[in-house]
């Protein structure tokens, strides 16, 4: 079974840098096609996609906010880390992560963790 | 990239069909056959429905299903029942490697 779970401060002030943990287990991510990735949401909007590291560790970023963001995996704790430097009140949001697999031609984001909630305020 | 475009609300009766489309370009829906469908009731954390267009993970209704023609994509929902109002969301690959999410449809059973 897979679960994944995240993990992180529940209030970041603005400029800081936020720092997210995705800890997984029933799957690894040395597995060719595996990847876990980020995605977030605002209170009452839309899924905005941010980020994913594949298990060959090439890592891709959501083009408006690359500059942001930095992902990595330690593969021996089955975590995988998101941080966001910067941080403005408009980054508040239900941050997720996601078991990603990719190969020929399947791709799919299943299951989900359950999300944590980050609010940026002073 | 810009986020693929849903209409904001579809409705339906109890036991009709409803479909909600989902509009990109040919840097994402176009190209590739990479269109996933989420459901997300409140409070809680979204569910793949659709992957690959047209598949189903196991244990999903055979009442959804998912299909595609040119940049646009469509999420029908077959019989509708009550436990389906929620909020529903596709996403593609891109061209850039990356993925996109789409706007969000709310789905309300009448």
């Amino acid at each position: 079974q897979i679960t994944l779970k995240e993990s992180g401060p529940t209030l970041v002030k603005p400029t800081q840098t936020l720092t997210l943990t995705c800890t997984f287990s029933g799957f690894s991510l040395t597995t060719n096609g595996v990847a876990v990735g980020w995605i977030r949401q605002p209170p009452g909007k839309a899924l905005e996609w941010l980020a994913v590291i594949y298990w060959d560790n090439d890592k891709r970023y959501s083009p408006s906010l690359k500059s942001s963001l930095t992902i990595t995996k330690d593969t021996s704790k089955n975590e995988v880390v998101l941080t966001k430097t910067n941080v403005d009140p408009v980054d508040t949001a239900t941050y997720y992560c996601v078991h990603i697999f990719s190969f020929g031609d399947d791709i799919w984001f299943d299951p989900w963790g359950l999300g944590t909630l980050v609010t940026v305020s002073s | 990239q810009s986020a693929l475009t849903q209409p904001a609300s579809v409705s339906g009766s109890p036991g009709q069909s409803i479909t909600i489309s989902c509009t990109g370009t040919s840097s994402d829906v176009g190209t590739y056959n990479f269109v996933s469908w989420f459901q997300q009731h409140p409070g809680t954390a979204p569910k793949l429905i659709i992957y690959d267009v047209t598949k189903r993970p196991s244990g999903v209704s055979n009442r959804f299903s998912g299909s595609k023609s040119g940049n646009t994509a469509s999420l029908t929902i077959s019989g509708l029942q009550a436990e389906d109002e929620a909020d529903y969301y596709c996403s593609s690959y891109t061209s850039s490697s990356t993925y996109v999410f789409g706007t969000g449809t709310k789905v309300t059973v009448l």
